[in-house]
């Protein structure tokens, strides 16, 4: 399958802990990436493989796999993580890349 | 600093075509696939293709395909991507991307700000 399913919406107290999730079967063969969007800017990497931050990202951001699915949290999310999220992987055929449809995170 | 840098913004219409440039600064062009992705108003993310400048490889997603070329001058260290028979549906912002191994992993670290295509009659 070439799909890769996010919840279109999360919403999330301040200081609280938050889970995006994305799931595929790729995912089972190929670690996805994730970026966050903020509007009218370009995305930005946030982690990546099992849970790596590039530099410059907080360690609030982290991320797990589980067969089909997989994680992106936030913990203690901060006013400044209102955002939109996207996992990408592999298309497990084809080996394009794909996106998952983006989830939009609201920190009340 | 490495940096991905687009074209302008483009206005065009329908049944014509619009060229994209991006031109990377910072590091070695060919060591690294350039990826282009589009994102229609208020949409997501979609993966358009790749262009591999040192190998001439060149791959695309089914949907854009036929109406897509993706090229670089390695001369000049730019990727570009030219998009014909231009529908509305194709109004979007496009942005170049740069996927590089990380570990044994794979990201997009590095964006272009994106190019605006409007397409209108």
């Amino acid at each position: 399958s070439s799909e890769l399913t996010q919840d279109p919406a999360v919403s999330v107290a301040l200081g609280q802990t938050v889970r995006i999730t994305c799931q595929g079967d790729s995912l089972r063969y190929y670690y996805p990436s994730w970026y966050q969007q903020k509007p009218g800017q370009a995305p930005t990497l946030v982690i990546y493989g099992k849970s790596n931050r590039p530099s410059g990202i907080p360690d609030r951001f982290s991320g797990s796999n589980s067969g089909k699915t997989a994680s992106l949290t936030i913990t203690g999310a901060q006013a400044e993580d209102e955002a939109d999220y996207y996992c990408n992987s592999r298309d497990g055929s084809s080996g394009h890349l794909v996106f998952g449809g983006g989830t939009k995170l609201t920190v009340l | 600093e490495v940096r991905l840098l687009q074209s302008g913004a483009e206005v065009k219409k329908p049944g014509t075509a619009v060229k994209i440039s991006c031109r990377a600064s910072g590091y070695t062009f060919t060591d690294y696939y350039i990826h282009w992705v589009q994102q229609a108003p208020g949409k997501g993310l979609e993966w358009v293709g790749l262009v591999d400048a040192e190998h001439g490889e060149i791959k695309f997603a089914e949907r854009f395909q036929g109406r897509v070329t993706l090229t670089a001058d390695t001369s000049i260290d730019t990727a570009y991507m030219e998009l014909s028979g231009l529908r509305s549906d194709d109004t979007a912002i496009y942005y170049c991307a740069r996927l590089s191994g990380l570990g044994s992993f794979e990201a997009f670290d590095i964006w272009g700000q994106g190019t605006v295509v409007t397409v209108s009659s």
